[in-house]
């Protein structure tokens, strides 16, 4: 079955404990991509990679970091978590034409105490 | 860069009734344009998009959407409602790169 996985689904974290949130495709996607998504401001791009080992940043990439060593996985990672980064973060991955529709996870409801 | 504006952020109809989801766009160029609905607790995924062609598209659900170049709207329409639509709907502009607009919520009542 075509997805993209995210783990882990629920985190309660504190104040700067550094934390990875992976995802994963396994269509053999070009183009992945995160967001977080907050009420009232829907989804807004943190980071996005056209393929491995090239990654830009998206609208609102401060105190994110990401890599993309493999072609199916492009883990998240907050080194210094914060509470203004409480959301529900979505991974997401397409073909490589902008013309195809992306496939999200099922979402990291993240908190930050 | 392209800007998207859903205008309403909370739709509220009456089962059986027209569902009108609003999305317009700026961009001289025209750009690929897809709505995608979330049902709580879940991710997104796709109701229907339009790349070329015929511009008023049909999706899942009964959903269409027609692409209207010289408003630069692409609106989501369903005939008649039904309480499983509750969601929330988001309207996505690719070109060159992506944008999401607000979303909007829409609620059936009974």
């Amino acid at each position: 079955e075509a997805q993209v996985t995210q783990n882990p689904r629920y985190l309660i974290t504190v104040t700067g404990k550094k934390l990875t949130v992976t995802c994963s495709q396994n269509m053999n996607h070009e183009y992945m991509s995160w967001y977080r998504q907050d009420p009232g401001l829907g989804l807004r791009q943190i980071y996005y990679s056209m393929n491995v080992e090239v990654t830009d940043k998206g609208d609102v990439p401060e105190g994110y970091k990401v890599s993309r060593k493999e072609k199916r996985n492009f883990p998240l990672i907050l080194e210094s978590p914060s509470p203004n980064q409480t959301s529900l973060y979505f991974c997401a991955s397409r073909g490589g034409s902008e013309r195809r529709e992306q496939y999200f996870g099922p979402g990291t409801r993240l908190t930050v105490t | 860069a392209q800007s998207v504006t859903q205008l309403g952020s909370h739709v509220s109809v009456s089962e059986g009734a027209l569902v009108l989801l609003r999305c317009n766009y700026s961009s001289s160029v025209p750009p690929y344009l897809f709505w995608y609905v979330q049902y709580p607790n879940q991710g997104l995924q796709l109701l229907l998009k339009y790349t070329t062609g015929a511009t008023l598209v049909k999706g899942i659900n009964g959903f269409e959407a027609e692409f209207k170049k010289s408003e630069t709207s692409f609106h989501l329409t369903k005939p008649s409602a039904h309480m499983s639509d509750a969601a929330e709907y988001f309207c996505d502009v690719s070109l060159g790169d992506m944008r999401f607009g607000a979303g909007t919520r829409l609620t059936v009542k009974p």
